[in-house]
C-alpha cells in the first residue's frame, strides 16, 4: 500500500521556468491539497480539491496551477518559476472534509535559481 | 477567519521530563482542532484531533491534549519525553464550513539526554 507519493523529492529549476510537482494517492480519497512550508510560516495552503475537476484556492494561489482529471492525481505547476516560491511543497489527502485525517505525502524541496 | 498560534517556536526539555507546548486559535464557534508531528525530512503525521465531546484527548505515542473554550486553547502535553520525540509540531484549526486547515507556524522540539 504506497499511499501518498509525491515527485520527484527534489528539484532545482531556474527563474522563469515551468516546473511540476506530482501528486499521487492510492486511497481514493476525495480530498486533496498542496501546501507549501516555510521557515516562519509554517504550511500555507495553495490550492485544494474536493473531488476530480473541482479545484479551489488556498491561501497563497498566485503563480500556481492545478489540475485534477483523475481523483488519485493533482499535479502543482509553476507555470513561471520565481525565487520566492523556493520552498517544500507538501501534497496531502483526506477521505472526506477537513473534519477527516489529512495523510501527507514526503515533500518536494524546491529550488529556484 | 480562522487562525492559529503556537508562541514557542523552539523548546528544549530533558529525556523523561514533562511537556506541553501551547497552541491558541481565533475562530468563532467550536472548531476542530489538531496536532501533527513532522520529524525531519518527513512528511507530517497527526497525533491527535478534537472535534466534540469529551475535552481530554488521547492521541498516539502517548500524547494527549486539553482543549480550553474559556482560554482558546488546545495544549499537547506528555507526562515523559522520549528522545525519539524530537521533532517539529504542529496545532492546525478547521472549520466546518471550509473543506482546509489553518496551520500554526510550529514548534520544534529538542530532546536533551
Amino acid at each position: 500500500d504506497a499511499g501518498i507519493t509525491q515527485s520527484p523529492r527534489y528539484k532545482i529549476t531556474e527563474t522563469g521556468r515551468q516546473v511540476t510537482l506530482m501528486c499521487h494517492q492510492t486511497w481514493s480519497h476525495s480530498y486533496m491539497f498542496w501546501y507549501r512550508q516555510d521557515l516562519g510560516h509554517g504550511l500555507r495552503l495553495i490550492y485544494y480539491s474536493a473531488a476530480a475537476d473541482i479545484t479551489d484556492k488556498g491561501e497563497v494561489p498566485d503563480g500556481y496551477v492545478v489540475s485534477r482529471s483523475k481523483t488519485e492525481n493533482f499535479p502543482l505547476t509553476l507555470e513561471s518559476a520565481t525565487r520566492s516560491q523556493t520552498s517544500v511543497y507538501f501534497c496531502a489527502s483526506s477521505e472526506r472534509t477537513n473534519t477527516d485525517t489529512q495523510y501527507f505525502g514526503p515533500g518536494t524541496r524546491l529550488t529556484v535559481l | 477567519a480562522q487562525s492559529v498560534t503556537q508562541p514557542d517556536i523552539h523548546i528544549t526539555v530533558s529525556e523523561g521530563a514533562s511537556l506541553e507546548l501551547r497552541c491558541n486559535y481565533s475562530y468563532g464557534a467550536t472548531p476542530y482542532l489538531f496536532w501533527y508531528v513532522q520529524s525531519p525530512g518527513q512528511g507530517l503525521q497527526l497525533l491527535l484531533k478534537y472535534f466534540s465531546g469529551d475535552t481530554l484527548v488521547q492521541g498516539i505515542k502517548g500524547f494527549e491534549a486539553e482543549f480550553k473554550r474559556s482560554q482558546s486553547s488546545f495544549n499537547l502535553r506528555k507526562p515523559s519525553v522520549h528522545w525519539s520525540d524530537a521533532a517539529e509540531y504542529f496545532c492546525a484549526v478547521g472549520t466546518g464550513t471550509a473543506s482546509k486547515l489553518t496551520f500554526g507556524t510550529g514548534t520544534r522540539l529538542q530532546v536533551t539526554l
